[in-house]
């Protein structure tokens, strides 16, 4: 199976502050399958970014996914109050479909 | 508007059984892909199990293989999870999730989740 390993486990900043989310995989999988959700307490998972780089519908542009083969990054360039959560990564293009631990962002 | 209702999770004795729904609307169901995904408490996202549109591949991780069946019926725009010799490892909030239309045969990522339904394994 591909391990999804996330980094920082938390990471503490301020709002307007920017925050880098890393991504990283066992082995390289298929094309850039790896999605970006964010999940707040008691909600469910919501999408953010698909195709390691494809904002969703409706997710403000300060949201954006790069990377490639096995490390891949999440980066909010300037938080919002709504945008301190925990963050997953998944990968979809080698079974079993597998998600990293979370990266939790909390207000500092 | 899409919308996923999930229903049917509750206590059970470990080695029982349990089937989750998934009501959904707002959406050409069988054109999509859907998934049920678990969370235990504190923890993080565990993919459960998936179906093609057509129902005819799913696909399942080893933990749950062989114990949890998933399925659909078009007629309802309905996902089911058939969950049999249940553990107390099983206990999570199981969430039914949509895929995007026409993606790549198992190649799944979720744009809608429902908000979940509680399972828990304890006798």
């Amino acid at each position: 199976d591909i391990v999804l390993t996330q980094s920082p486990g938390t990471l503490s900043l301020s709002p307007g502050e920017r925050a880098t989310l890393s991504c990283r995989t066992s082995q390289s999988f298929s094309s850039s399958s790896l999605a970006w959700y964010q999940q707040k307490p008691g909600q469910a998972p919501r999408l953010l970014i698909y195709g390691a780089s494809s904002r969703a519908t409706d997710i403000p542009d300060r949201f954006s996914g790069s990377g490639s083969g096995t490390d891949f990054t999440l980066t909010i360039s300037r938080l919002e109050p709504e945008d301190f959560a925990v963050y997953y990564c998944q990968q979809y293009g080698s079974s079993p479909r597998t998600f990293g631990q979370g990266t939790k962002v909390e207000i500092k | 508007e899409v919308q996923l209702l999930e229903s049917g999770g509750g206590l059970v004795q470990p080695g029982g059984s349990l089937r989750l729904s998934c009501a959904t609307s707002g959406f050409t169901f069988s054109t999509c892909a859907m998934a049920w995904v678990r969370q235990a408490p504190g923890k993080g996202l565990e993919w459960v199990s998936a179906i093609s549109g057509s129902g005819g591949s799913t696909y399942y991780p080893d933990a749950v293989k062989g114990r949890f069946t998933i399925s659909r019926d078009s007629s309802k725009n309905t996902l089911f999870l058939q969950m049999n010799s249940l553990r107390a490892d099983d206990s999570a909030v199981y969430y039914c999730a949509k895929a995007p239309p026409a993606l790549s045969q198992g190649k799944y990522y979720f744009d809608f989740w429902g908000q979940g339904t509680q399972v828990t394994v304890s006798s």
